[in-house]
């Protein structure tokens, strides 16, 4: 069975510019989150969703969002890129149940400069 | 809030010898604990959950974790260790406030290393 699949896995944008990245879930699983990982913060959920719709949403200003398709593969964008936005983008995917684990991907390394 | 803790930055321990990653939690309500581990350069892979039952849980790898109610910890344990258990271990709880499924709120992280 295939694991969760995030593209690209490295990414160098300039400031101001916009930037989109690629999760594909396990097959089967609905539930998609997003989480950011610096240095200095750790891990931060961004958001998740469920069935094409948005549950929960994290700290993280308006530049930050996603979407989820039918097929549950799910994008985020983040729009004016800032020096602060480099980080690993992690995607995680489960079933959705209370008492499922979440499988991660390998990330998305995203560099502004 | 939900909450983890752990306490140390960095575990060293020799080949061979059993280690511990500490982790301590606060949640109103039943507590859903994880343990990932993250390598160089990668995603972070999952370990093993506490849901319910019983106290000592058996994971991937020979790591196990004792879950503590009266502690509010969920240790993270290994008999043996081998030097390619050296990585990031994270321990995790689900927000299950949140109105979704999968926010986990991760604590910061430990650093353990395995020398030979």
């Amino acid at each position: 069975k295939a694991g969760v699949t995030q593209t690209p896995r490295y990414l160098i944008k300039t400031r101001g510019q916009q930037v989109t990245l690629s999760c594909s879930p396990i097959s089967g699983h609905r539930s998609v989150s997003w989480y950011q990982q610096t240095p200095g913060q750790g891990l931060q959920f961004l958001f998740e969703y469920f069935s094409e719709t948005q549950r929960n949403k994290g700290n993280f200003p308006g530049r930050f969002s996603g979407r989820q398709f039918s097929n549950s593969r799910s994008e985020m964008n983040v729009s004016t890129l800032e020096l602060g936005d480099s980080a690993l983008y992690l995607c995680a995917s489960s079933l959705g149940g209370w008492n499922t684990e979440a499988f991660f991907g390998q990330g998305t390394r995203l560099t502004v400069v | 809030a939900q909450s983890v803790a752990q306490p140390e930055d960095q575990v060293n321990v020799a080949e061979g010898n059993p280690l511990t990653v500490k982790c301590t939690y606060s949640v109103s309500g039943n507590p859903y604990l994880f343990w990932y581990v993250q390598y160089p350069n990668r995603g972070l892979q999952f370990l093993l959950k506490y849901i319910t039952g019983d106290n000592l849980v058996k994971g991937s790898y020979g790591f196990e974790a004792e879950f503590n109610k009266s502690q509010t910890s969920f240790h993270l344990k290994k008999p043996s260790a081998l030097v390619s258990d050296s990585a990031l271990y994270f321990c995790a709880v689900r927000d299950i406030h949140s109105g979704g499924y999968n926010k986990l709120i991760f604590g910061a992280g430990t650093r353990l290393a395995v020398h030979p």
